[in-house]
């Protein structure tokens, strides 16, 4: 099955400003997940989106994060002001045909100065 | 929360077999996954087996699970060099309502050489 794209596949920022993440294109999925991968550390759930609504998230996502699919298509991610901390890869994921399975995009690194 | 655990490296030569071995503790897992992650790339979904099943085997790979010791291995058979990289286990926890959202080990860095 094909994977989802990510865009942009890099982006530097400066604390305390905010930064929308991207998932393109998506269409005919009803899961869509978040992760997040801090360098050197594992894959960390942060957000499942079901049927346009969040169904569920992880202590990690908390109020600086929110998730949309604005357009029916595009799912984003939204950190509102972003913290050095924030700095890491984040995939984004869709369910398959079938609802165990999840494939991943090949994720933007950001970096938070 | 649960915790997924795996040994962080692995060295095979060229031609034998790899077992990668993971350990999890919530017994309540529905679904076990390995995810491959090569450098600079995303996660590929290799392979998963349900809680039920105690084997699976796809082309060179076989999954064991495991309940009772809540253990999960991954064999490469054959392991070639482009079989280098970091492997993920993960366990999934079924809601229907919730979706299947992961939880992953920190992974087995499988350095194959010649």
């Amino acid at each position: 099955e094909p994977e989802v794209t990510q865009t942009p596949s890099h982006q530097v920022t400066q604390m305390g400003q905010e930064v929308i993440l991207r998932c393109v294109p998506i269409s005919n999925h009803l899961y869509f997940y978040w992760y997040r991968q801090i360098l050197g550390q594992k894959v960390e759930f942060l957000v499942s989106f079901y049927n346009n609504e969040i169904s569920e998230k992880s202590e990690i996502f908390d109020d600086q994060f929110s998730v949309e699919r604005p357009d029916g298509s595009n799912f984003t991610l939204k950190i509102r002001s972003t913290k050095l901390e924030d700095s890491a890869m984040y995939f984004c994921a869709r369910g398959g045909t079938t609802q165990e399975t999840q494939y991943f995009g090949p994720g933007t690194r950001l970096l938070v100065l | 929360g649960e915790d997924v655990e795996q040994s962080l490296f692995l060295s095979v030569r060229e031609g034998d077999s790899s077992v990668i071995n993971c350990t999890y503790t919530d017994s309540s897992s529905t679904y076990l996954y390995w995810y491959k992650q090569e450098p600079g790339a995303g996660l590929q979904l290799l392979t998963y087996i349900f809680s039920n099943m105690d084997m699976k085997q796809d082309q060179r790979l076989t999954v064991l699970l495991n309940k009772k010791d809540k253990h999960l291995s991954l064999r490469i058979a054959d392991t070639q060099t482009g079989d280098s990289a970091i492997y993920f286990c993960a366990e999934s926890n079924s809601d229907s309502n919730s979706g299947y959202a992961l939880n992953f080990g920190k992974g087995t860095s499988l350095l194959v050489t010649p």
